[in-house]
């Protein structure tokens, strides 16, 4: 398996412009996760989905985030309007749903909005 | 609820010297405990992973881990430190039951000087 998949890996956007950060998690693995990493707040759980369906929520920052599984092998993440305070590193994730296995990450997508 | 804590976040050691990163936890239920690496402009992948069998957990890279019930500990501990352990390692707690939602520390950077 190639691993989870994300895209791009690299994105800089103008403030207000829609983003959309891509991931295709390892065929098998019922759970994704997407994390925001930023030096101030560390590594950030924004949203969890089990077999497609979100989970938990809680930690997207504001309705302008939102995410969607619309099947198993792929989810996104967007973010409508953008703001500077956005700009991070956004880590997709994917595990078998039980508690003694990993998380395996991708290579994240660098966001830059300026 | 569960959290992890990670004290220090920058470790500095000089090659072949002893590595120590340190990692408590807080858990309503004895968890199941991961090590990760970061390596730059890379995503997390693991280290090892303590799942409740034996207590002294090794790993990739010559890495091992000892779970310590009384303590709440999961330190991280190389015998001999090599410059390409330079990276951001970061603890993690899952529950053993639940959304098995991991939790991670806020990460310990580890310097290596020549």
């Amino acid at each position: 398996d190639a691993g989870v998949i994300q895209s791009p890996r690299h994105e800089v956007t103008e403030m207000g412009q829609e983003v959309t950060l891509r991931c295709k998690p390892i065929s098998g693995h019922n759970s994704l996760f997407w994390y925001r990493q930023t030096m101030m707040r560390g590594l950030e759980l924004l949203i969890y989905f089990n077999n497609n369906v979100p989970i938990d929520d809680s930690g997207m920052p504001e309705d302008r985030f939102s995410a969607k599984m619309p099947n198993a092998s792929f989810s996104t993440l967007k973010i409508q309007p953008s703001e500077p305070r956005d700009s991070a590193v956004y880590f997709c994730a994917s595990k078998q749903t039980s508690g003694n296995t990993e998380a395996f990450f991708g290579q994240g997508t660098r966001l830059t909005v300026v | 609820a569960q959290s992890v804590t990670q004290l220090g976040s920058h470790v500095s050691v000089s090659e072949g010297a002893l590595v120590l990163l340190r990692c408590n936890y807080s858990s309503s239920v004895p968890p199941y405990l991961f090590w990760y690496v970061q390596y730059p402009n890379q995503g997390l992948q693991l280290l090892l992973k303590y799942t409740s069998a034996a207590t002294l957990v090794k790993g990739i890279n010559g890495f091992e881990a000892e779970f310590k019930k009384s303590e709440t500990s999961f330190h991280l501990t190389k015998p001999s430190a090599h410059m390409s352990d330079a990276a951001e390692y970061f603890c993690a707690v899952s529950p053993p039951w639940g959304s098995y939602i991991p939790t991670f520390g806020r990460g310990t950077s580890l310097i290596v000087h020549p």
